[in-house]
């Protein structure tokens, strides 16, 4: 069974530019986490998608956005990059189950902003 | 407000011995806890799970204990082998399937 996988594996960008992050979950997920991993920091949550609709997003600008196709894949904008927005971005996908929580993860889109 | 803490940012241990990694959390609705296993530049694997009805929960060389009058869980890795080397995460959930991380811990697993 294929995993979740991200597109592209690196992007470099400037600032001011616009970057978009894909993301394919594992077949039968329907949730799409996106996390921000900015160097030495934890996991920060950016938004959550299921069934299509944005359920939750962290606190982050409203220039992080994305949405969710009905396949399910997920794409991640972040529009008027800044410095700061270079990170390891990770997309994790989970089944609908009420008896699971766990997320299995991407490998992630590394971001740098020049 | 940090709900999940891991307040050990790294922690280094003898090939071969026990590693014991702490997670504290304060929200009492949490029911379900995860740790997970993460390289640099790769995606955090999952490891293991436990659910707030379990006090324990083994998987090979891994158990992750709860204790839910504390607030902690911890993982314990025996034996402690080189490719442990990693950013362990817990992480918790409230039945509404967002999790909530801790920050990490370095595990560095000397030879």
């Amino acid at each position: 069974e294929a995993g979740v996988t991200q597109s592209p594996t690196h992007l470099i960008k400037t600032r001011g530019q616009q970057a978009t992050l894909r993301c394919s979950p594992i077949s039968g997920h329907t949730s799409v986490y996106w996390y921000q991993q900015a160097l030495g920091l934890g996991l920060q949550f950016l938004l959550w998608y299921d069934e299509g609709e944005e359920r939750n997003r962290g606190n982050f600008p409203p220039r992080f956005s994305g949405r969710q196709f009905p396949n399910y894949s997920s794409e991640l904008n972040v529009n008027a990059l800044e410095l700061e927005d270079s990170a390891l971005y990770l997309c994790a996908s989970r089944m609908e189950s009420p008896s699971t929580d766990t997320q299995y993860f991407g490998p992630g889109t590394r971001l740098t902003v020049l | 407000d940090q709900q999940v803490k891991q307040n050990s940012p790294s922690l280094s241990v003898q090939e071969g011995r026990i590693s014991i990694l702490n997670c504290d959390y304060t929200n009492s609705m949490f029911d379900y806890f995860l740790w997970y296993k993460k390289y640099p530049a790769e995606g955090p694997t999952f490891l293991i799970s436990i659910s707030s009805i379990k006090d324990k929960n083994e998987d090979g060389r891994f158990t992750v204990f709860l204790n839910k009058s504390a607030k902690h869980l911890s993982l314990h890795i025996v034996p402690s082998q080189p490719g442990d080397s990693a950013v362990y995460f817990c992480a918790a959930s409230e039945s509404n399937y967002q999790l909530i991380w801790g920050a990490g811990t370095k595990l560095i697993i000397k030879p």
